[in-house]
């Protein structure tokens, strides 16, 4: 089945150190995203990839950086995690919205939690 | 500024009877409007969208521009319907920007 695969499901880390959270998608879509979400909070967006172009919310950390070395693949780093960075992180991703009306595919997310 | 309010954390309702989850938006545009359901264990997934006009498991739900909600009903609620429901905005323009509610959880007891 065509799907966004996340890993791990479950990351702990300590405190200022870097961790990397991995997405993959078998669907060839456009545009991958990632989201953070903390308890009883809604999914907040963080940044997204459309194709190369990297599109950064003005009001995400610049302690989270992202790559995209192809289609299939995109990468959440964060640089140096603090006790509030402990959240559900997801990723998801959408075909080119002019296409579509922009659903997005989410993944099953990672924990993460920081020591 | 966008903002998706659900004004309820929980909402629970015995099994056969009516059931509406709120949904208030901000939104100076025309928006698009979503329903995601994120079911015990699973992804969080795409219900309906309110350009569709679509009945998906028996859930329906109207763009009421004039009060600004998008309230999502069921006329007899299930078991199985007990789950995460978050609404969502996409706003109409070149951002491809999806704003959530924080989720309301239907119970639905037996």
């Amino acid at each position: 089945d065509a799907m966004v695969i996340q890993n791990p499901r479950y990351q702990v880390t300590q405190f200022g150190k870097p961790v990397t959270l991995s997405c993959s998608q078998t669907l060839n879509h456009n545009v991958m995203y990632w989201y953070q979400q903390k308890s009883s909070q809604a999914p907040k967006l963080l940044f997204h990839y459309y194709d190369k172009d990297f599109n950064n919310e003005a009001d995400t950390p610049d302690n989270f950086q992202s790559r995209r070395p192809n289609t299939s693949f995109c990468f959440l780093d964060i640089r140096s995690p603090g006790l509030g960075d402990a959240a559900m992180y997801l990723c998801a991703t959408s075909r080119a919205p002019q296409k579509s009306y922009n659903e997005q595919f989410f993944g099953p997310g990672t924990r993460l939690t920081v020591l | 500024a966008q903002r998706v309010t659900q004004p309820e954390k929980l909402l629970s309702v015995f099994k056969g009877a009516p059931v509406e989850l709120k949904c208030n938006y901000s939104y100076s545009g025309s928006p698009e409007l979503f329903w995601y359901v994120q079911y015990s264990r699973q992804r969080l997934q795409l219900l309906l969208r309110h350009i569709s006009r679509e009945s998906i498991k028996g859930f329906t739900a109207d763009l009421n521009k004039g009060e600004t909600s998008f309230h999502l009903k069921k006329p007899f609620a299930q078991e199985e319907d007990s789950a995460m429901y978050y609404c969502a905005l996409r706003r109409k323009d070149s951002s491809y920007k999806l704003i959530f509610g924080s989720g309301t959880r239907l119970l639905v007891r037996p």
